[in-house]
């Protein structure tokens, strides 16, 4: 079975510096992978996305991602990171293709707090 | 208007209540999910509706009943809840995919944060 594992529950980091969010999944199958961001009473809203070519990912925000096969990862990165990007990261993948909807299977989230 | 509207935010009510939440997505998209958000667990994903038709239920209480009229409305109905039902329910939607490479995101409204007291 697919799943996710975000391998840190919290990361504090201090403002302008760089951030590594880390994420490992396991999948027999192709491998579509997500990052999602939460801020504070709002839903989620999709950072960026890994379907196929570049394994080199940019998202909104500033945000990339890498996708490593070999490793299993899919890492989410900022050079530089500033208050306003304290909230709760999500990785996801997404089951093989079903009948037309995405089933999306998310890891247990990284609480990124950025501090002054 | 937002893609994805969920109502109410908040709720408050007791083990005998019944209430319904609402989501109303404007996106044009056929497929809609209701996913359970509880502290400390992952996302647990609750139902999923494609073109109306419910195509997946993942062992959920009988206390929540889903209801989807059309492709762009879904309710959660809610009766005899338990207090560890607590939590935040996001309503998603989603385009749905004519192939696996096809894109595959969903699109989440802000969510209902429900207390059962």
């Amino acid at each position: 079975a697919q799943s996710v594992t975000q391998l840190d529950s919290q990361v504090p980091v201090f403002e302008e510096a760089p951030v590594e969010l880390r994420c490992n999944y396991s999948s027999s199958v192709s491998v579509y992978l997500f990052w999602y961001v939460q801020y504070p009473n709002q839903g989620l809203q999709l950072l960026l996305k890994y379907l196929s070519g570049s394994t080199l990912v940019k998202g909104i925000n500033g945000f990339e991602a890498e996708f490593n096969k070999s490793q299993t990862s899919f890492h989410l990165r900022k050079p530089s990171v500033h208050i306003s990007d304290t909230a709760e990261y999500f990785c996801a993948t997404r089951t093989p293709f079903s009948g037309g909807y995405n089933k999306l299977i998310f890891g247990a989230g990284t609480r990124l707090a950025v501090h002054p | 208007e937002t893609g994805v509207t969920q109502t109410p935010r908040h709720l408050v009510m007791g083990m005998t209540n019944k209430k319904s939440l609402k989501c109303e997505q404007h996106l044009g998209h056929n497929a809609m999910y209701w996913y359970k958000q509880s502290a400390k667990k992952p996302l647990e994903l609750m139902f999923v509706y494609n073109f109306k038709e419910q195509t997946e239920n993942n062992s959920v209480p009988s206390r929540f009943s889903p209801e989807c009229p059309n492709s762009s409305h879904l309710f959660l109905h809610l009766h005899t809840l338990q207090p560890e039902d607590s939590a935040l329910y996001l309503c998603a939607s989603s385009q749905t995919r004519r192939t696996s490479g096809d894109g595959g995101e969903l699109f989440f409204g802000e969510g209902s944060r429900l207390t059962v007291l």
